[in-house]
């Protein structure tokens, strides 16, 4: 059973950064591009990143420059590390995995930007 | 990256059909058959409904259909119940090798 776990979600300062984790088990992480998604509160879905198999990364114009996406196979596990946060980047962020074929997400971490 | 345009709100009686749209340009749902579409629950993760335009994934009902013509890509529901009920959005891969969301769409059971 695929699952995704993340993690490292909480209240930062606008200016600050945080380092979302995502915990991956139940399939061969290596194996498989994954992507971050983000919902801010009572709002809709919104791509962020995504890193292909080989390594590949691609953003969100929002955020180009500021977050950086990658990956650890050695631990199964992916990483957003976001910089210059902004009070609307507040939002739950979703681990998926294979976005095409839609066969996995996280249930979510929630990133709040507040001074 | 400008947001595929969804209607905000449809609704149906139970057993009837009801279309979402979600409207794109040539840079995304016109440019490529990658269209998907997912169901959110309030309080869930989203759910894939629909795969490259018309493709189900494993277990979901074939009352959910896909469709695209131009840049409007469609998800039917037929014989619609009251578990349909939730937001709706449609994806779109990009010419930037990214993806787009739509604005999503409310759907309620009357």
């Amino acid at each position: 059973e695929v699952q995704l776990l993340e993690s490292g979600g909480g209240l930062v300062q606008p200016g600050g950064s945080l380092r979302l984790s995502c915990a991956a088990s139940g399939f061969t992480f290596s194996s498989y591009a994954m992507t971050w998604v983000r919902q801010a509160p009572g709002k809709g879905l919104y791509w962020v990143s995504a890193i292909s198999v080989g390594g590949f990364t691609y953003y969100a114009d929002s955020v180009k420059g500021r977050f950086t996406i990658s990956r650890d196979n050695s631990k199964n596990t992916l990483y957003l590390q976001m910089n210059s946060l902004r009070v609307e980047d507040t939002a739950v962020y979703y681990c998926v995995k294979d976005f095409r074929y839609g066969s996995g997400w996280g249930q979510g971490t929630l990133v709040t930007v507040s001074s | 990256q400008s947001a595929l345009t969804q209607p905000a709100s449809v609704s149906g009686s139970p057993g009837q059909s009801i279309t979402l749209s979600c409207t794109g340009t040539s840079s995304d749902v016109d440019g490529f058959n990658y269209v998907s579409w997912y169901q959110q629950h309030p309080g869930k993760a989203p759910k894939m409904m629909i795969y490259d335009v018309s493709n189900r994934p494993s277990g979901i009902s074939d009352r959910f259909s896909g469709s695209k013509s131009g840049n409007t890509a469609s998800l039917t529901i037929s014989g619609l119940q009251a578990e349909d009920e939730a937001d709706y959005y449609c994806s779109s891969y990009t010419s930037s090798s990214t993806r787009v969301f739509g604005t999503g769409t409310k759907v309620t059971v009357l």
